[in-house]
C-alpha cells in the first residue's frame, strides 16, 4: 500500500512560470517531509524540508506548504527554469518510528520548456 | 551533506550469479541505508547498514537474498544473491547526516541489468 502518493506522473512548465508539484500521504504519524530532485543517472539530491510543526519553509526559487488536514503537500518553484527539468520525489518520515526510515512517492517528472 | 560514491555504476549479470555493490562516504555517518527503484516505481527501503552488528531488513526483504556488510562507519556493501531478471532495478546507498537523522542524501545508484 502506497502511503505517499504523487498522482501525477509529469508536469510541463514554461520557462519563468510557476510549477507547483503536489504530494498526498495516508499516515497520520508521518510528521516529517522532504522532497528529492533527481537527474537521469544520478541519485536523488535533498531539495527541501518540512516539519509538521509548520505549514510553510521557503529557501530561495523553493516553497513547500504542508496541509496537515488534507494530508497534502506541495512543492512550488518560482519562476521555473530549464534546468528545474528533472523527477521530483515526495517522502516523509515519523521520528518516533525506526530513525530515517523513508517513504517514498513514486516522483513526478518536471520538464520547463523554454 | 555527504558525498557518497557507489560502484559499480552499471552492471548486467547473467541469471542465477550474485553482484556486490560498494558505497563509500567521506565522512563518519550515523546510519545508512541501501534503497532499490524498480522501473516506475518509488524507492524502496531494503534494509538499515548497522556497524558492526546485522542489517535490520524492512518486509520483504531477506539477508539470504540481499546480504549487508558495514564493517566502518564510512563504508557499506549490498550483495544481490542468485539473481533473476526480477532483480533489475537501481539499487542506491545513503546516509543520515549527523544530527539530521531524517535528511537522507543519497549516492549516483548502481543500475543492474539481469539477463
Amino acid at each position: 500500500d502506497q502511503q505517499v502518493k504523487q498522482n501525477s506522473p509529469s508536469l510541463s512548465v514554461q520557462e519563468g512560470r510557476i510549477s507547483i508539484l503536489n504530494c498526498d500521504y495516508t499516515n497520520s504519524m508521518f510528521d516529517y517531509f522532504l522532497w528529492y530532485k533527481k537527474y537521469p543517472a544520478e541519485g536523488p539530491t535533498f531539495l527541501i524540508s518540512i516539519s509538521s510543526i509548520k505549514d510553510k519553509n521557503e529557501d530561495g526559487r523553493f516553497t513547500v506548504f504542508l496541509n496537515k488536514s488534507a494530508k497534502h503537500l506541495s512543492l512550488h518553484i518560482v519562476p521555473s527554469q530549464p534546468g528545474d527539468s528533472a523527477v521530483y520525489f515526495c517522502a516523509a518520515s515519523s521520528r518516533g518510528s525506526t530513525l530515517g526510515r523513508l517513504y517514498f512517492g513514486r516522483g513526478t517528472q518536471l520538464t520547463v520548456w523554454p | 551533506s555527504a558525498v557518497i560514491s557507489q560502484k559499480p555504476s552499471r552492471d548486467i549479470c547473467q541469471r542465477g550469479t550474485s553482484l556486490t555493490i560498494q558505497c563509500q562516504v567521506d565522512s563518519q555517518v550515523t546510519m545508512m541505508f541501501w534503497y532499490r527503484q524498480q522501473p516506475g516505481q518509488s524507492l524502496t527501503l531494503i534494509a538499515t547498514a548497522n556497524q558492526g552488528s546485522e542489517a535490520t531488513y524492512e518486509s520483504g526483504f531477506v539477508i539470504d537474498k540481499f546480504p549487508i556488510s558495514r564493517p566502518n562507519l564510512t563504508f557499506s556493501t549490498l550483495t544481490v544473491s542468485n539473481m533473476s531478471p526480477e532483480d533489475s532495478s537501481i539499487y542506491l546507498c545513503s546516509v543520515a547526516g549527523v544530527g539530521l537523522v531524517n535528511e537522507q542524501f543519497f549516492g549516483p545508484g548502481t543500475r543492474l541489468t539481469v539477463l
